[in-house]
């Protein structure tokens, strides 16, 4: 079965610090990627995703994250984080498999301290 | 803009009765998803509907069951509630398999 790894569970940072939050996914095929965030009290959206092109992909609120399919790895980034970035973070993944269906990671618990 | 709504926010229940939890969507979505999110684990998906009167269980099936009578609806029903089931449940849709999921706001349910 596919899985999906986020490994760090939560995070605690100061504002202006840079932020890299990790996801590794086991399939080697053809995949979709996203980031999903989920602000305190509010619905689950999507924050940027990756279909194929560009491996840098650029999402709302000034984040983005690279594809890199040898790494397995589709990790968020953002070089300046705002307090307001507190949030919980979950990153996904499709694969074209029959019957496969989205995989979510466990999600990373983001806190920025003012 | 997608929406999809939920028909509670909160719900309480007793172990043992019948709970049923609506999602709606009003984009036309074929596929319709329900979740079930808890710290630490993330987001495990329950049932999924690729169309009308279509299910396929998710990873966590044991326990609930689905109804999609009409496209823009899908319902989730626990049979017997316990308290294992005390949970935060998201709905999600999407166009396609592939593509981006919609969520609602979630139902927070708590089984005493």
């Amino acid at each position: 079965a596919q899985s999906v790894s986020q490994h760090n569970h939560h995070v605690i940072l100061s504002e202006a610090a840079s932020l890299e939050l990790g996801c590794n996914y086991s399939y080697g095929g053809t995949v979709n990627l996203f980031w999903y965030v989920q602000y305190p009290g509010q619905h689950l959206q999507l924050l940027l995703k990756y279909f194929s092109g560009d491996p840098l992909v650029k999402g709302i609120k000034g984040f983005e994250a690279e594809f890199i399919k040898s790494k397995f790895s589709f990790n968020l980034r953002k070089p300046s984080v705002q307090w307001s970035d507190t949030a919980e973070y979950f990153c996904a993944v499709n694969t074209y498999l029959r019957d496969d269906k989205i995989i979510f990671g466990k999600g990373t618990r983001l806190h920025i301290l003012p | 803009d997608v929406k999809v709504t939920q028909s509670s926010r909160y719900l309480v229940k007793r172990t043992g009765e019948k709970v049923f939890l609506e999602c709606v969507q009003d984009m036309d979505h074929e596929n319709m998803f329900w979740y079930r999110q808890d710290p630490g684990l993330g987001l495990r998906l329950i049932y999924f509907s690729y169309d009308v009167k279509m299910k396929e269980k998710g990873d966590i099936p044991e326990g609930y069951s689905v109804s999609r009578e009409k496209k823009e609806r899908f319902s989730l029903i626990l049979e017997s509630a316990s308290t294992n089931q005390t949970s935060m449940y998201l709905c999600a849709s999407s166009l396609g398999s592939q593509e981006t999921q919609y969520f609602g706001p979630g139902t927070r349910l708590l089984v005493l």
